[in-house]
Formats: C-alpha cells, sequence, structure tokens
C-alpha cells in the first residue's frame, strides 16, 4: 500500500516569497497532520487537518496556513518567506480515530530561504 | 518544563549487541500515547513501535521492545541484535488525549532526539 506523498522533496526559494507544499496520506486515512523540523527547534507541531476542517493548530505564525481536499490530500502554505523558515516539512497521516496509535510521515519537503 | 527528554544526544553500539535509549515523559493527562521513530539520513520518519497508556503489557514490534515504566515516567526503546542499517536519529514521542478536547490524534509532541551509531 502507497505510504505518505510529500511534494516537492526539495525546493528553493527567497525571502518574500510564498510557497506551497502537497501532501497525498495513505488511501483511508483522513487525517493529515504538519510538522516544520529544524536544527535548532527540532520537530514542532504546526497544524492537524480531519475531513476538510482544522482540528489543531501549533504556535506559528499566520504566515503558515493549510487546508485539506474532500480526496483527503492536503496543501501546506507559507507566505512572505523568511530566512528562518528554512526547513524540513514533514507530513503525516493516520485514520484519525481513538485508539489508532500509528501516525505515518512522508519523506518531508526540505525548504531552503535564501 | 520539557514534556519529552531524551537525556542522550549519541550512543554507539556493536552490531549485533542490544541497545536502550532513553525517553522520560511529563503530562498530567491520564490518556496519553507513546511513540518511537526513527529518521535515517533521507528525512523519512519512520514509525518503529507506539505504546498507549492503558496499556498493560510492553509493546513489542520485532527487535524493537518499549521498557514502559509508567510510575517513572519513562519509555525507553530497546533494540536488540542491532544492525549497521539501525544508524540513524531516533525520536521518542508523546499524543495527549487531551488535545483539542480529546479529538486531535495527529498532534505529536517530539524530543530532541539521540543519533545511534552502529559499529562493525
Amino acid at each position: 500500500k502507497a505510504g505518505v506523498t510529500q511534494t516537492p522533496r526539495y525546493l528553493i526559494k527567497t525571502r518574500g516569497q510564498q510557497v506551497t507544499l502537497s501532501c497525498s496520506p495513505i488511501s483511508g486515512h483522513r487525517s493529515v497532520s504538519w510538522y516544520q523540523q529544524t536544527p535548532g527547534q527540532g520537530l514542532q507541531f504546526l497544524f492537524e487537518y480531519f475531513s476538510e476542517t482544522q482540528r489543531n493548530k501549533g504556535n506559528f505564525p499566520g504566515r503558515f496556513s493549510g487546508r485539506q481536499f474532500s480526496n483527503s490530500r492536503s496543501e501546506m502554505n507559507v507566505s512572505t518567506l523568511e530566512l528562518g523558515d528554512s526547513a524540513l516539512y514533514l507530513c503525516a497521516s493516520s485514520r484519525g480515530q481513538r485508539n489508532t496509535g500509528e501516525l505515518f510521515f512522508g519523506e518531508g519537503s526540505r525548504l531552503t530561504v535564501l | 518544563a520539557q514534556k519529552i527528554t531524551q537525556t542522550q544526544p549519541g550512543m554507539f553500539v556493536q552490531e549485533k549487541e542490544a541497545v536502550t535509549l532513553d525517553c522520560t515523559y511529563d503530562t498530567s493527562d491520564p490518556s496519553y500515547g507513546l511513540f518511537w521513530y526513527k529518521q535515517p539520513s533521507s528525512g523519512e520518519m519512520i514509525f518503529l513501535i507506539y505504546q498507549g497508556s492503558y496499556d498493560q503489557q510492553n509493546a513489542t514490534e520485532g527487535r524493537y521492545s518499549l521498557n514502559f515504566q509508567k510510575a517513572r515516567k519513562s519509555a525507553n526503546l530497546v533494540i536488540s541484535a542491532s544492525q549497521l542499517g539501525d544508524s540513524a536519529m531516533y525520536f521518542c514521542a508523546m499524543r495527549e488525549g487531551r488535545e483539542a478536547g480529546g479529538t486531535s490524534y495527529g498532534k505529536l509532541t517530539f524530543g530532541q532526539g539521540t543519533i545511534l551509531t552502529v559499529h562493525p
């Protein structure tokens, strides 16, 4: 069964630009979460979507936004990029239901902001 | 206070030996889940093992086992018979049941990780 797919895998942007990252969850999974990973801050939760609704949000500025489509695919957008937004962005999917332990991650999108 | 603490920045182990990676957690939520993930240099987070706070037995998955000591709030990962391919960063993470009124299952809090190096 196909895993979590993230595109693009690598991208380079300049300050002030915006970027959109895409995540396709495992078939049957309705929850998609996004994480930012940096050497200094480690792994930090951005937000979670379930059935097209944002269910939870981390402590990130409003420049970070996301959405989920009816087929459970999700996108996250970062506007007005800053140097500090350079990071590995990881997407994770799960069934999103109680007593379901597993949360599966994709390979990530590595963003470099120049 | 840190919710997840991994005190070992780096660990070394000889191939075929067992190794324990430490993880302590802090929560007042009676319902929580504990995860271990492996992250090779490629960046993908690979799910290894999960332990629910109400699970009576320690979780095991192949060569991975989780030494869950609830009273001590520790959830150490034990890797038996280490292999060269086990060299990677290992993260301990926790999901708290009360997140978003108990409906958010996608939010994990991660530790800083432990880099494991397996020597031949």
